[in-house]
């Protein structure tokens, strides 16, 4: 199993730009998340998925966009780049749909806005 | 509106000690706890994960407790390698699915 993959490892977009971070896992998790990590902090929820067409906002949403058309995907998009959306970001799933949800992450996608 | 927190922020210690590392939250009502090891530049590593349920989990030298009602969970690292450097978060599951993380114990184990 390749656990929880994320692509691309490294970007750098310009302002106003916009692109999607790619995550996809072949557990068969029902539970997705995305988190951003800035320097020196804890990860904030950008975005979760408890299944296949169902997203609910995290804690910083605002500029980001998501779907989850099947149970392996959940893409993050941003629209339009700004510099505060420099970070690195992380994917991550667990087990469905249970109390006891063991986290698995993938290895992040360090993002530079300029 | 769920808060985590964690303290130490950072610690350093010399190999052979033994640890405690703390983490609080505000709000009770959780599904379980996880706590987790990042290296730099890395993903992160789930350690133990303890159940609402639960008291504590053990895996090899870590030993972490739940206290529900108090809001506060600990990792306990005995006999610690410089090995065992890295940043420690712990996360906590909401009754709405969320999973919310403190802000990392940074800790450096020296020979």
């Amino acid at each position: 199993n390749a656990g929880v993959t994320q692509t691309p490892k490294f970007r750098i977009l310009k302002i106003g730009q916009s692109m999607t971070l790619q995550c996809a896992q072949d557990m068969n998790h029902n539970y997705m998340y995305w988190y951003r990590q800035d320097p020196g902090m804890g990860l904030k929820l950008i975005y979760y998925s408890v299944g296949a067409g169902i997203t609910d906002k995290g804690e910083v949403p605002n500029g980001y966009n998501v779907s989850r058309s099947t149970t392996e995907d959940f893409p993050l998009r941003l629209e339009l780049a700004a510099p505060s959306q420099t970070s690195v970001y992380f994917c991550a799933s667990s087990y469905p749909g249970t109390s006891a949800g063991e986290l698995f992450f993938g290895e992040g996608s360090r993002l530079t806005v300029l | 509106k769920q808060e985590v927190t964690q303290i130490p922020a950072a610690l350093s210690v010399p190999e052979g000690e033994n640890l405690v590392l703390n983490c609080s939250f505000t709000d009770s009502a959780i599904y379980n706890l996880q706590w987790f090891r990042q290296d730099p530049g890395k993903g992160l590593t789930s350690l133990l994960l303890i159940q609402s349920s639960q008291r504590e989990q053990t895996s090899g030298r870590l030993n972490a407790s739940l206290d529900k009602s108090s809001g506060r969970s600990t990792l306990y690292i005995a006999a610690s390698q410089p090995g065992d450097s890295a940043t420690y978060l712990c996360a906590v599951k909401t009754n709405t699915d969320k999973l919310i993380f403190g802000t990392g114990t940074r800790l450096q184990v020296f020979p």
